[in-house]
């Protein structure tokens, strides 16, 4: 099982819908979530951090947490053109003490 | 704020040669430094991690003698990839936590180095 799974996508969405991006993990004792968007070619760029179970919401993007679960997600509201992009969950904490990639699911958003 | 550069952006060069790759934190002193190496649709994989003044961390499977990693400076960390060899073109990106490296600390990325080695 990897440490941090991802569909791949493409997750193909409207221009003005709601995408959602999903990330489960295995080490319960993780502590830290990020969610990054890299676009190609370019390297990642943090969009939002989640420590506690809930949502957290900053602008379009709305991250939730459940640590019962394992289970992390990114909603992405009024998707735009821009947003198409390969979205990458990231879990710190646990045994291996490091930041774990998922592979990331990419995003496309039609005009 | 938390902006992290990299030089070179893009490296050609001939097999056998030796590539230093600088990573720098330009608005923040970056205690630790994290250096990843992504090949094409993988994830970023951690290769090593870099405190000021000490030796670095190296991941299992990474070789310390052919990725010589230098932390001089609160503000710089550099990656040398010795004797590279084709199968070690890939992007390397950056990246660096506000303080002491924490596991709640965000890393924050510089903009990558592609190494393509002939």
């Amino acid at each position: 099982q990897k440490e941090v799974e991802q569909n791949s996508g493409p997750l193909s969405v409207p221009e003005g819908a709601i995408a959602s991006l999903n990330c489960t993990y295995s080490d319960r004792g993780s502590q830290s979530f990020f969610w990054y968007r890299q676009y190609s070619g370019k390297s990642p760029e943090l969009i939002m951090s989640i420590y506690s179970n809930g949502d957290k919401e900053d602008g379009r993007f709305t991250a939730q947490l459940n640590k019962a679960s394992q289970y992390v997600s990114l909603l992405i509201r009024d998707s735009q053109p821009s947003d198409s992009a390969t979205y990458l969950c990231a879990v710190a904490g646990g045994a291996t003490n490091k930041l774990i990639f998922g592979t990331g699911t990419l995003l496309a958003v039609q005009p | 704020g938390a902006v992290v550069s990299q030089h070179p952006s893009r490296v050609i060069c001939k097999s056998g040669t030796s590539v230093k790759i600088e990573c720098r934190s330009l608005d923040f002193q970056a205690t630790t430094m994290f250096w990843y190496r992504q090949f094409p649709k993988q994830s970023l994989m951690l290769m090593a991690t870099s405190n000021e003044g000490s030796k670095a961390t190296y991941e299992q499977g990474v070789e310390k003698d052919k990725f010589l990693i230098n932390h001089a400076s609160l503000t710089l960390s550099t990656l040398t990839v010795t004797s590279a060899h084709p199968e070690d073109s890939s992007f390397y990106i950056c990246s660096a936590s506000t303080s002491g490296g924490s596991l709640t600390d965000t890393q924050y990325f510089g903009p990558g180095t592609r190494l393509t080695v002939l």
